[in-house]
């Protein structure tokens, strides 16, 4: 079946700090793949996407690298914010009959301190 | 992308009552999705609601516990029934919108007592 994996958190960085929050996927033919980030109290936001193998998602100073031959997902960044608290969802698409679905990982919630 | 104004944003209700959750979206969207997120737990799709058939529950998910309308191409209610502390969790709504993109609601915060 389809999967996702992703680090168990919480993760607490300073503020200015590299973020790797890891994310790797189980599924049948080429899903696409996303980061949502949902902040204290608020819904879920698409931050990134990547459609098929080597594509790169990026926003907001965050990227992902769709990499097919370790099946993952990274989500980065190379300075952390304290605006960036929040907890990422990593995401695969899917197709089942007639309907596309969604499959979430199970968060990881990040705390940036100054 | 579309907007979704889901409400209410939060309640707490007796165990054994119901509570419907609405989403309203200011376009017209084929699919609708619902989710539960249990508390520190992930996103969980209860059912896929489209205009003019019967929702399509996923496993473990049934009608009679979640029943869900959808009147229009607009609008959306899902009623969690007869609760339980169970059923305490977050519930949001989501539309597909363009290709491979996916907007949510605001989510409804639901604690059962």
């Amino acid at each position: 079946g389809n999967s996702v994996t992703q680090m168990e958190g919480p993760v607490t960085l300073s503020e200015e700090a590299f973020l790797t929050i890891n994310c790797t996927y189980t599924a049948t033919g080429y899903p696409s793949l996303f980061w949502y980030v949902q902040y204290p109290g608020e819904g879920l936001q698409l931050l990134l996407k990547a459609t098929k193998a080597d594509d790169k998602g990026s926003n907001k100073g965050f990227e992902a690298t769709y990499r097919k031959e370790t099946t993952s997902f990274h989500l980065e960044k190379g300075s952390v914010q304290v605006s960036d608290s929040a907890v990422y969802f990593c995401a695969l698409n899917y197709i089942t009959g007639t309907a596309s679905k969604l499959t979430f990982g199970t968060g990881t919630r990040l705390q940036v301190t100054l | 992308s579309a907007v979704i104004s889901q409400k209410p944003s939060r309640d707490i209700c007796q165990r054994g009552t119901s509570l419907t959750i609405q989403c309203q979206v200011d376009s017209q969207v084929t699919m609708m999705f619902w989710y539960r997120q249990q508390p520190g737990q992930s996103l969980t799709l209860i059912a896929t609601a489209n205009q003019g058939s019967e929702a399509t529950y996923e496993s473990g998910f049934v009608i009679d516990k979640f029943p869900i309308s959808r009147p229009n191409l607009t609008f959306s209610t899902l009623t969690v029934s007869n609760m339980s502390p169970e059923d305490s969790s977050i519930y949001l709504c989501s539309v597909a919108t363009g290709t491979y993109g996916y907007t949510f609601g605001s989510g409804t915060r639901l604690t059962v007592v």
